[in-house]
């Protein structure tokens, strides 16, 4: 069965720290990737996604991924967090025989101002 | 912008209860979901619907059913609630192949 990985649960950064969430996925064919951030008391907002082209994907906020198919990894990136970034990241995966999103455990970062 | 609506923001109902949870979107998506969402375990996918009347198991369908009448319209249904079914509801809609949206989430304790 699919399945999705965030190795990391819970991470602790000071502001203007670098930022990278790993993600695995296991699934041999074709894949959509998604990042997805749920702020304290909101509700899920897409961060970025990867459908095709070009494997490094910029989303809103200065986020970034890059999608490494041999690896079946979609690593989330931010050069500088800030303290609002606190939130619950998850990473998500659409496969081309289903239309199911399924999402990896999720990673809580906590941002000390 | 695409509106997922999902009726009920916070529940509490008694054990052995039938509970609805009701979901609408409001861009003709073919493609509706419901999640459970618990600390730890990220988002499960309860039951997804690809058109009217048409339904599929997720991972946990144990416990739940669903009901598509309408395209813009998806329930999600507790015949019997349990205390281990407190947790928080996601409904989210999709068009084929695109983007999925989320409602706000419905936070149900059963007592």
């Amino acid at each position: 069965a699919q399945s999705v990985s965030q190795h990391n649960h819970h991470v602790i950064l000071s502001e203007a720290a670098s930022l990278e969430l790993g993600c695995n996925y296991s699934y041999g064919g074709t894949v959509n990737l998604f990042w997805y951030v749920q702020y304290p008391g909101q509700h899920l907002q897409l961060l970025l996604k990867y459908f095709s082209g070009d494997p490094l994907v910029k989303g809103i906020k200065g986020f970034e991924a890059e999608f490494i198919k041999s690896k079946f990894s979609f690593n989330l990136r931010k050069p500088s967090v800030q303290w609002s970034d606190t939130a619950e990241y998850f990473c998500a995966v659409k496969t081309s025989n289903t239309g199911k999103l399924i999402f990896g455990q999720g990673t809580t970062l906590q941002v000390k101002p | 912008d695409v509106k997922v609506t999902q009726s009920s923001r916070y529940l509490v109902k008694r054990t052995g209860e039938k509970v609805f949870l009701e979901c609408v979107q409001d861009m003709d998506h073919e493609n509706m979901f419901w999640y459970r969402q618990d600390p730890g375990l990220g988002l499960r996918l309860i039951y997804f619907s690809y058109d009217v009347k048409m339904k599929e198991k997720g991972d946990i369908p144990e416990g739940y059913s669903v009901s598509r009448e309408k395209k813009e319209r998806f329930s999600l249904i507790l015949e019997s609630a349990s205390t281990n079914q407190t947790s928080m509801y996601l409904c989210a809609s999709s068009a084929y192949g695109n983007t999925i949206y989320f409602g706000e989430g419905s936070w149900l304790t059963v007592v």
